[in-house]
């Protein structure tokens, strides 16, 4: 099983700052990498996949990076309703599909 | 409108039994794997299920292996999650999630119900 492990586990920042979270794999994953966003009573919302795909309707401030073993989800300025967990998911080796523990993005 | 919607969770002793429905509107169903995927209270989802386009074949988690049954029916636009032999652990937000593209082209999930909690104590 592909362990997907995430960091940090919690991110304090401020609307208008810059966020950079990091997922890494166990194993290669290739480029089938993807991250997802969650608000508390809510399902997951799809933001990337295959590393650096904007879902649809996703704004150009998400993007995602990476290849192999380490990834990078970075959210370029801020905004009040970005503030949530996010949780990246492979799809190189399965079954089983695998997700990470999430990092929590909070306010300062 | 592309939709999910869950039903059948609950309250259930240890050692029992639940079927979950989802059913699936806006999209060509019958084109599409379509999976089951939980989460339990505070933690990250777990990926339990999935059943190909066709019904042809199916796969678990091995943490459910043997005990969860997943089923589709095309006509009706529906999937199933039989859970029997229910234990503490199991105790989770059941969500169906359809793939971003057809016929196994990508088990991303751009797609999710709302949920249905499934409570597992005695």
């Amino acid at each position: 099983e592909t362990v997907l492990t995430q960091s940090p586990a919690t991110l304090s920042l401020s609307p208008g700052e810059r966020a950079t979270l990091s997922c890494r794999a166990s194993q290669s994953v290739s480029g089938y990498l993807a991250w997802y966003q969650q608000k508390p009573g809510q399902a997951p919302r799809l933001l990337i996949y295959d590393a650096s795909n904007r879902a649809t309707g996703i704004p150009a401030r998400f993007s995602g990076s990476g290849s192999g073993t380490d990834f990078t989800l970075t959210i370029s300025s801020l905004e009040p309703e970005d503030f949530a967990v996010y949780y990246c998911q492979q799809r190189q080796n399965w079954p089983p599909l695998t997700f990470g523990g999430g990092t929590r993005v909070e306010i300062k | 409108q592309v939709q999910l919607v869950e039903s059948g969770g609950g309250v259930v002793q240890p050692g029992g039994s639940l079927r979950l429905s989802c059913a699936a509107t806006g999209f060509t169903f019958s084109n599409y794997f379509m999976h089951w995927v939980r989460q339990a209270p505070g933690t990250g989802p777990e990926w339990v299920a999935v059943i190909w386009h066709d019904g042809s074949k199916d796969s678990y988690a091995d943490s459910v292996k043997g005990r969860f049954t997943i089923s589709r029916d095309n006509s009706k636009n529906t999937v199933h999650l039989q859970l029997n032999s229910l234990r503490a652990e199991d105790t989770a937000v059941y969500y169906c999630a359809k793939t971003l593209l057809p016929t196994g082209g990508g088990e991303v999930f751009d797609v999710w119900g709302q949920g249905t909690m499934v409570t597992v104590s005695s």
